[in-house]
């Protein structure tokens, strides 16, 4: 069974960094796009970035670019989204998903930007 | 950037009557190498992650009733429910991965009249 086990949200201050992890099994996630997409409260989704499968070439939101960085941890099927400069605006759910099209979903992390 | 907008922003269907929502991109979402279309369909109700109904904008996802169509082609697609039943109420999104960044619509609000 495919599962995503997310983890790492919080609060944290402008101007800080946080890092959100999503823990796969069932499937080889090198073998597999992986996408972040976000959601703030109470709006739609927002895709972030995607680490492509078979590399590990990526692609980011113009939004998120330079400030966040998606990463594959291939020996621990783990999944990473390391964040810096944190920005009111980047309080959001964050989801990670298996696949381009979003196949499964981990369950979220809130991350909240505040002073 | 590949715009996709969604209409309605709402809708309300009576139980077993048709829903329809349709999803239009600003530029093509189909590859002509390979004759796909790169557009998803996800549910999401409260509290939960996205749902994949549908992707290559028709094949419908393993485990989802089949009450749930998605067609078109090129730039505009639908999602069609034949007959709306009681836990279909969610938060509809299309959603293309053709192009980076992989853009969602707004989003379409669907409850029961």
């Amino acid at each position: 069974e495919v599962q995503l086990l997310q983890s790492g949200g919080g609060l944290v201050q402008p101007g800080g960094s946080l890092r959100l992890s999503c823990a796969a099994s069932g499937f080889t996630t090198s073998g597999h796009d992986m996408m972040w997409v976000r959601q703030a409260p109470g709006k739609g989704l927002e895709w972030v970035s995607v680490i492509y499968g078979g590399g590990h070439l990526t692609n980011y939101a113009d939004s998120v670019k330079g400030r966040f960085t998606i990463s594959r941890d291939d020996s621990t099927e783990t999944l990473s989204l390391q964040m810096t400069s944190l920005r009111a605006e980047d309080t959001a759910m964050y989801f990670c998903a298996k696949d381009r099209y979003g196949s499964n979903w981990g369950q979220g992390a809130l991350v909240t930007v505040s002073s | 950037d590949i715009v996709m907008t969604q209409s309605p922003d709402s809708l309300a269907v009576s139980l077993g009557e048709r829903a329809t929502i349709t999803c239009k991109s600003s530029q093509t979402v189909l590859y002509s190498s390979n004759n796909n279309n790169y557009l998803a369909w996800y549910q999401q109700k409260p509290g939960q992650p996205p749902k994949l109904l549908i992707y290559w904008a028709s094949t419908r996802e393993s485990g989802v009733p089949d009450r749930f169509t998605g067609s078109g082609s090129g730039t505009d697609f639908t999602l069609s429910i034949s007959s709306l039943q009681a836990e279909d109420v969610a938060v509809y999104y299309c959603h293309q991965y053709h192009s980076p960044p992989y853009t969602f619509g707004q989003g379409t609000k669907l409850e029961i009249k």
